[in-house]
């Protein structure tokens, strides 16, 4: 099993590009998360997804949005970035409250 | 106004010595708490979590304490390790959270040879 795989590892973006990130899961998990994780503030919740077509707003969604076309999928999408963006951005799923992690996506916005 | 604290951004430790990773939470409806260990270009892993039904829980040289009246937790490494260098995240969670993770802002452990 591959368990949490995310894709691009790495991305520069300018301000006013739109890009989305990739996240999938192959352990069945009907909860999937988005985080970001910026120095000093741990890892902040983006999105989150209850099941395959849902999707709810967490602490911090402004200038995000997200899909769950299937269950093993879930997309991140900047419309227009914003250097406020830079960050690494963690996906997670889960089945319970123990939450298994992706190798994260380094984004930087110039 | 964050709601699990990890006041020490970073820690350095002996080999062999004890470390001690501790985190303050607000919220009294958190009943579930995890411990995730980070490498740098690497995502979380979850480490060990504790109930709110229990004061401690060991799993080898790892143990948590947990300190409801003063909501307070904490992680205990013994003895320490260089391969325990990294970052440590205490979570919490509610039971009507949906499995949500409330994060702390990290420790930086630093076990020297």
């Amino acid at each position: 099993n591959a368990g949490v795989t995310q894709t691009p590892k790495f991305r520069v973006l300018k301000t006013g590009q739109s890009m989305t990130l990739l996240c999938a899961q192959d352990m069945n998990h009907e909860y999937m998360y988005w985080y970001r994780q910026d120095p000093g503030m741990g890892l902040r919740l983006i999105h989150y997804s209850v099941g395959e077509g849902t999707t709810a707003k967490g602490e911090v969604p402004d200038g995000y949005n997200v899909s769950r076309l299937k269950k093993q999928n879930f997309l991140l999408g900047l419309e227009s970035a914003a250097p406020s963006q830079t960050s690494v951005y963690f996906c997670a799923s889960s089945y319970s409250r123990e939450q298994f992690f992706g190798p994260g996506t380094r984004l930087t916005v110039l | 106004d964050q709601q699990v604290k990890q006041n020490s951004p970073s820690l350095s430790v002996q080999e062999g010595r004890i470390s001690i990773l501790n985190c303050d939470y607000t919220n009294s409806m958190f009943d579930y708490f995890l411990w995730y260990k980070k490498y740098p270009a690497e995502g979380p892993t979850f480490l060990i979590s504790i109930s709110s039904i229990k004061d401690k829980n060991e799993d080898g040289r790892f143990t948590v304490f947990l300190n409801k009246s003063a909501k307070h937790l904490s992680l205990h490494i013994v003895p320490s390790q260089p391969g325990d260098s990294a970052v440590y995240f205490c979570a919490a969670t509610e039971n009507n959270a949906g499995n949500m993770l409330t994060f702390g802002g990290g420790t930086r452990l630093m076990v020297k040879p």
